[in-house]
């Protein structure tokens, strides 16, 4: 079946550095990629999606380009703010047409 | 406001004493969706609903049931919880169940079983 594969946490930065969240996936046919956010006391929210192969989602300076050859949507953001510290899902829905998620990983952005 | 609005928030309960979650969305929205989410494991699906009286089974349905009698309300009922049900449950909407359609989340609620 469908799985989704995410770096483990916690991640602690510095205020200003860049990030990196792993992703990579299994999947028959072609899903589309999504991340969701999930900030303290929250339900999730949707960062960003890519629906076909190399299509770039990005919102709110957070990048994932959807990689079909290597299988991974890794999130990426140049300069990362004490506002970003969340938890990170990546998903995918596959040709079951439900969402998979990934285990979460834990980001804490100190000042 | 759009949103999807679950409650209790927080609910302790013991072994054996039946349980309702209500969940309520104001999106018009077909489809429904309960999940779970605990440490390490990300969030898995308990049942899902593609539209009014339709519902199926998700990854982990053990233990729980649904209904979906209006198009905006789908309960998560636990007739008799027990402790392994301990857990953070989500429930979440979108449109139609497309394969890019956004979901839309409630705030959670936390359960603890003893």
């Amino acid at each position: 079946g469908d799985s989704v594969t995410q770096m483990e946490g916690p991640v602690t930065l510095s205020e200003e550095a860049f990030l990196t969240i792993n992703c990579t996936y299994t999947a028959t046919g072609y899903p589309s990629l999504f991340w969701y956010v999930q900030y303290p006391g929250e339900g999730l929210q949707l960062l960003l999606k890519a629906t076909k192969a190399d299509d770039k989602g990005s919102n709110k300076g957070f990048e994932a380009t959807y990689r079909k050859e290597t299988t991974s949507f890794h999130l990426e953001k140049g300069s990362v703010q004490v506002s970003d510290s969340a938890v990170y899902f990546c998903a995918l829905t596959g040709s079951a047409r439900q969402l998979t998620f990934g285990s979460g990983t834990q980001l804490t952005v100190l000042p | 406001e759009a949103q999807v609005t679950q409650n209790p928030r927080y609910l302790i309960t013991v072994t054996g004493k039946k349980l309702t979650v209500t969940c309520s969305q104001n999106m018009n929205h077909e489809y429904m969706s309960w999940y779970r989410q605990d440490p390490g494991l990300g969030l898995r699906q308990i049942y899902y609903s593609m539209n009014v009286e339709v519902t199926d089974k998700g990854d982990v349905p053990e233990g729980y049931k649904v209904s979906r009698k209006e198009k905006r309300n789908f309960p998560l009922i636990l007739e008799s919880p027990s402790p392994n049900q301990t857990s953070l449950y989500f429930c979440a909407s979108s449109l139609i169940r497309g394969p890019n359609e956004k979901l839309f989340f409630g705030s959670g609620t936390q359960l603890s079983v003893l």
